[in-house]
């Protein structure tokens, strides 16, 4: 099992440009999320799925929008980037709205 | 608004020592409480949840606490460890957040030798 896979694991983004990050999951989990971490800040949500087909807004969600393709696939999109939103994106499952998280690897993404 | 707390300077502790880290929160019931492990370039992993009628929860070297009176959490890693270095982040979820987990900023553990 790959567990959580996220693309691309780096991208440089001029401001107004659009992209979307991808996340998979192969743990046939129903509830995926997309974090941000930014230093001293934490991870703070910015959009989940508790099921395939259902998607809401987390703690920081404006500039952002999702995807939830099917059970395995969460994506987020950027539609235009803004320098604020250079991150580390992180994607997330778990198999129940409070077991443990499993995360992918990360997105580190910078808007110039 | 809700808040979580975690102490944002580095715990440095000898190898062998017990390291302790505390989790505050604010203006918040969560029916859950997890820690994770997060080393640098990675993402998180868990390590542990504690339910809120749960007062303590053990796995290997590692003890969590929950005082839902106090509003905090404490987390122990004991006989530490080189390899234990890393940040810790709690994580709450519950009350009208239902699905959704907050994370506190995480408290970096430095073990030396």
């Amino acid at each position: 099992n790959a567990g959580v896979t996220q693309t691309p694991k780096f991208q440089v983004l001029k401001t107004g440009q659009s992209m979307t990050l991808q996340c998979a999951q192969d743990m046939n989990h129903n509830s995926m999320y997309w974090y941000r971490q930014d230093p001293g800040m934490g991870l703070r949500l910015i959009y989940y799925s508790a099921s395939e087909g259902t998607t809401d807004k987390g703690e920081v969600p404006n500039g952002y929008n999702v995807s939830r393709l099917n059970k395995r696939e969460f994506s987020l999109r950027l539609e235009s980037a803004a320098p604020s939103q250079t991150s580390v994106y992180f994607c997330a499952s778990t198999s129940t709205s409070v077991g443990e998280q499993f995360f992918g690897p990360g997105t580190r993404l910078t808007v110039l | 608004s809700q808040k979580i707390e975690q102490n944002s300077e580095a715990l440095n502790i000898q190898e062998g020592k017990t390291a302790t880290l505390t989790c505050n929160y604010t203006n918040y019931s969560p029916a859950y409480l997890q820690w994770y492990r997060q080393d640098p370039g990675r993402g998180p992993v868990f390590l542990l949840l504690i339910r809120e009628n749960e007062k303590e929860k053990r796995k290997e070297r590692l003890k969590v606490t929950f005082d839902t009176t106090l509003k905090q959490s404490l987390f122990h890693i004991t006989a530490s460890q080189p390899a234990d270095s890393a940040t810790y982040l709690c994580a709450l979820e519950g009350g009208d957040s239902w699905g959704k987990f907050q994370f506190g900023a995480g408290t970096q553990v430095v073990v030396t030798p």
